[in-house]
């Protein structure tokens, strides 16, 4: 059972904007740990897509914006494309354990 | 640049051990990062099964770690995971990922994955 918690899906025509949702607790992300973000496509490995809470590796479009407040982490995809649809894990740390978020299918109506 | 591949059997018997390796390519097992192991069940998110330093270090999820042991061989370059005593919620797809160390509250993440095994476990 996940300690991070996002929404089952999220959908979004092309061009809109989404964002997706990553809550914790006092001891993960409320403890001051970043959060990292992964994007999945349908049948291939997890590709690191954010770090460090809002850093873009290098490749990754600036459509991709992350963000953190509190206890909570969100991902935010602007003018959302097609080759978009996957899905979306957060990641981050918690008693001494990497732990991920429960995953996050993105659909592009 | 830095490949990893996974390879071992994709079929195991209840009761017995998965036996998974994963290959680093491109760049040295004795860099300054963790090697990790990750599993997902079909149609599942990601879970964490544990990581290994050069040195030998490891450490588990606490949800497995009486039954995992990830091991490294360093004049093979590779890294190996054994999962006992499995049953079908083993069933799922494993990926060997380096992990890297940004610092203070950066903590860790995974820079570099596998393509992804898939081992069922079944008679």
């Amino acid at each position: 059972q996940s300690v991070l918690t996002q929404p089952p899906s999220v959908s979004g025509a092309p061009g809109q904007r989404v964002t997706i949702s990553c809550t914790g607790s006092s001891s993960n992300i409320g403890a001051g740990y970043d959060v990292h973000w992964y994007q999945q496509l349908p049948g291939t490995a997890p590709k690191l897509l954010i770090y460090g809470n809002s850093n873009r590796p290098s490749g990754v479009p600036d459509r991709f914006s992350g963000s953190k407040s509190g206890t909570s982490a969100s991902l935010a995809i602007t003018g959302l494309q097609a080759e978009d649809e996957a899905d979306y894990y957060c990641q981050s740390y918690d008693s001494s354990l990497k732990v991920f978020g429960t995953g996050t299918k993105v659909t592009v109506l | 640049q830095v490949q990893l591949q996974e390879s071992g059997p994709g079929l195991v018997k209840p009761s017995g051990t998965l036996s998974l390796t994963c290959a680093v390519s491109g760049g040295s097992i004795r860099s300054s990062n963790w090697w990790s192991w990750v599993r997902q069940p079909p149609g599942k998110g990601l879970e964490w099964i544990g990581e290994i330093y050069q040195s030998g270090s490891t450490n588990y999820n606490p949800s497995l770690k009486s039954r995992v042991t990830i091991s490294i061989d360093k004049s093979e370059n590779q890294f190996s995971l054994k999962l006992s005593s499995v049953t079908a919620a083993d069933t799922a797809v494993y990926y060997c990922a380096r992990i890297y160390y940004c610092g203070g509250a950066c903590n860790w993440y995974f820079d570099l994955w596998g393509r992804g095994t898939l081992v069922t476990v079944s008679s």
